[in-house]
């Protein structure tokens, strides 16, 4: 089926390891983006790529890097886990020729202890 | 700056009754508007859109919301409320920056469907 990917889709990390959520789509969308999710502050921008080869800061892309590898892939890494990035995080992907056709990803739940 | 503000954080509502969910946004241009909805446990569904043209937008579901220029709002209505609608509720916003198109949302409204 069409759509986002994203993997794993649950994670446990102890402070200051690493990891990389992985996340792909399969519609040859260019824009890809990057969202945490946090109780009652719903989904907060933390990176996007408008397009292959680049990358831009969202709301709160601080302690988060990523890597647009290909137009199907877009990672997200954490190089030094902290519990402040225990969140559910979601990775969408749009189309051009207008701002509709957002497709969300089922969502990684990453704790930190 | 943008924003979407969600004003209630919990709405509970019997089975069979209607129900609205309010959302008001803050931008400058026109805005293009999203609800989308959070099953627990799961991804988001887009419920329904606007861009332009008529301000009340039919969705899945059964749900309808008013654009409302005057006032900043996108309300989102249901005339009967079934207990499988029982799910968070996000309102969103297109902004633009920078040349780049960005979703926006709000904090979201958790609702709970009594029997």
């Amino acid at each position: 089926n069409a759509g986002v990917t994203q993997t794993p889709k649950f994670q446990v990390l102890k402070t200051g390891q690493s990891m990389t959520l992985q996340c792909a789509q399969d519609m040859n969308h260019n824009s890809m983006y990057w969202y945490r999710q946090d109780p009652g502050m719903g989904l907060r921008l933390i990176y996007y790529s408008a397009s292959e080869g680049t990358t831009d800061k969202g709301e709160v892309p601080n302690g988060y890097n990523v890597s647009r590898l290909n137009k199907r892939e877009f990672s997200l890494r954490l190089e030094s886990a902290a519990p402040s990035q225990t969140s559910v995080y979601f990775c969408a992907s749009r189309g051009t020729g207008g701002v509709y056709g957002y497709t969300f990803g089922s969502g990684t739940r990453l704790t930190v202890v | 700056a943008q924003s979407v503000t969600q004003p209630d954080i919990h709405i509970t509502v019997s089975e069979g009754a209607s129900l609205e969910l309010r959302c008001n946004y803050s931008y400058g241009a026109t805005p293009y508007l999203f609800w989308y909805v959070q099953s627990p446990g799961q991804g988001l569904q887009l419920l329904l859109k606007y861009f332009s043209g008529d301000t009340l937008v039919q969705g899945i579901k059964g749900f309808e919301a008013e654009f409302k220029r005057s006032q900043s709002s996108f309300n989102l209505r249901k005339p009967s409320v079934h207990w499988s609608d029982a799910a968070e509720y996000f309102c969103a916003v297109v902004t633009f920056s920078g040349g780049y198109n960005k979703l926006i949302f709000g904090a979201g409204t958790r609702l709970a469907v009594h029997p």
